[in-house]
């Protein structure tokens, strides 16, 4: 079992449309959970850390339910500019320090 | 202004001549990740430095080292290249817990 997994898509919505992203990880000792965007042959940057008690920023809301180690992110009234990969990151401290372990991406297209 | 700078951004090496990707970050943290990252996979962890200690992944290869002279900086060094090592090699440091990535540099074995 991969350590962390994201259905691939493609998911291709409408603008305008509400998306939601799940995540599970494989980990209990999971530390941090994080939400990356990555655009194309470009690097990931960070969109948003996810906590027990979910957090929003702006139209982006993120949510993490350790018990069932599932990360989930939701979009709201999506924009074009949203088409890009968004990684789910899950950081675990083991004997040898901190290790990101990525996703392999959820693929998003908004069409106009 | 860039906080994790990588050099060069596209690189062309040839089959077997050994060639070292460069990283330094002006963020002063102290673990620093090289990734590999091929087209539609996700990053895959090489190795890290949690300060001056190096901790390699299990399935990483031995054509691949590092070496980290300072905090600063960080040096991929890939002795032999292979067909199959072109990709994107992403650099990312932390503090953690979240991870800044550089721009990339991407690989082309000839």
């Amino acid at each position: 079992r991969k350590e962390v997994e994201q259905d691939p898509g493609p998911f291709n919505v409408p603008e305008g449309a509400t998306v939601a992203f799940n995540c599970t990880y494989s980990n209990s000792a999971s530390q941090s959970f994080f939400w990356y965007r990555q655009d194309c042959r470009k690097e990931p940057k960070l969109l948003m850390s996810v906590y027990s008690s979910g957090n929003e920023d702006g139209r982006f809301t993120a949510q993490l339910n350790r018990a069932s180690q599932y990360i989930s992110l939701l979009i709201r009234d999506s924009k074009l500019s949203d088409s890009a990969t968004y990684l789910c990151v899950v950081n675990v401290l083991g004997n040898s320090g901190y290790a990101l372990n990525f996703g392999k991406g959820t693929s998003l297209l908004v069409t106009p | 202004d860039a906080m994790v700078i990588q050099n060069p951004r596209y690189q062309v090496t040839q089959f077997g001549k050994p060639v070292t990707l460069s990283c330094s970050q002006t963020l002063n943290h102290n673990v620093m990740y090289w990734y590999q990252q091929k087209s539609s996979q996700a990053p895959k962890l090489l190795f890290h430095y949690y300060d001056k200690d190096f901790n390699n992944e299990a399935d990483t290869p031995d054509n691949f080292q590092s070496r980290r002279p300072n905090t600063s900086f960080c040096f991929l060094d890939i002795r032999s290249p292979g067909l199959g090592d072109a990709a994107m090699y992403l650099c990312a440091t932390s503090n953690p817990p979240e991870a800044f990535f550089g721009q990339g540099t991407r690989l082309t074995v000839v």
